[in-house]
């Protein structure tokens, strides 16, 4: 079965940086690894995607404070120079053949 | 500019039916796959299911599997899911997402939601 865990919980101090992490259940080969936010009371937006070519695009008007990276199974996002508008969950989000899958988010707190 | 906007939601009873609509414009709607992408309150979200940009390949979770059926009108830039026999676990925000196409299943824009409440 394809699962992404994701840490339920993240907190960080503003101006400083913070790494999410997504892990891929063993024994699976996704294509990619994409990153969504969700700000308090609104719909998600998309951030970032992580080929498995180590390549990576955003989505638009993304800055570059948000990045990914990879190791193993883990995949992660990292913001840097954290803001107020940055506290919001953060869903990491794959694909299989026929099937699509969520991690069940992360809540970052900015202190 | 891309833009989903979502309509059709609203109360209804457990067994009941529902019709969702999405809206899209700011790209070439029949080249691209749309997917439906729900949040229960408080939790967090759970893919429903894609539709290729023509129409003629469709995938869903197995939660809604022989009850939702996705489709869609190119003519019009429509994305639609038919809900029946719905439940009460089936309340959530329902989203129409895009996808790049091509077998990428990134969902690269995203509309605002419109809520379905399944209850007696």
């Amino acid at each position: 079965q394809l699962v992404l865990t994701q840490s339920p919980s993240a907190s960080a101090s503003l101006g400083a940086s913070v790494k999410l992490t997504c892990t891929l259940s063993s024994g699976h080969t996704t294509y990619a690894f994409v990153w969504h936010q969700q700000q308090p009371g609104k719909g998600p937006r998309y951030l970032m995607k992580l080929n498995s070519d180590g390549s990576h695009s955003k989505g638009d008007g993304i800055p570059d404070r948000f990045s990914v990276s990879s190791s193993g199974a883990e995949r992660y996002l990292t913001i840097s120079s954290l803001q107020p508008e940055d506290e919001a969950d953060y869903y990491c989000q794959t694909w299989a053949t026929g099937i699509l899958v969520f991690g069940g988010g992360t809540k970052l707190t900015v202190l | 500019e891309v833009q989903m906007l979502e309509s059709g939601g609203g109360l209804v009873q457990p067994g009941g039916s529902l019709r969702l609509s999405c809206a899209a414009s700011g790209f070439t709607f029949s080249s691209y796959a749309i997917n439906w992408v729900r949040q229960a309150p408080g939790k967090g979200l759970e893919w429903v299911s894609i539709i290729s940009g023509s129409g003629g390949h469709t995938y869903y979770a197995d939660s809604v599997k022989g009850r939702f059926t996705i489709s869609r009108d190119n003519s019009k830039n429509t994305l639609y899911l038919q809900m029946n026999s719905l439940r009460v676990e089936d309340t959530a925000v329902y989203y129409c997402a895009k996808s790049p196409g091509g077998g990428d299943w990134t969902l690269d824009y995203w509309g605002q939601g419109t809520l379905v409440t399944v209850s007696s």
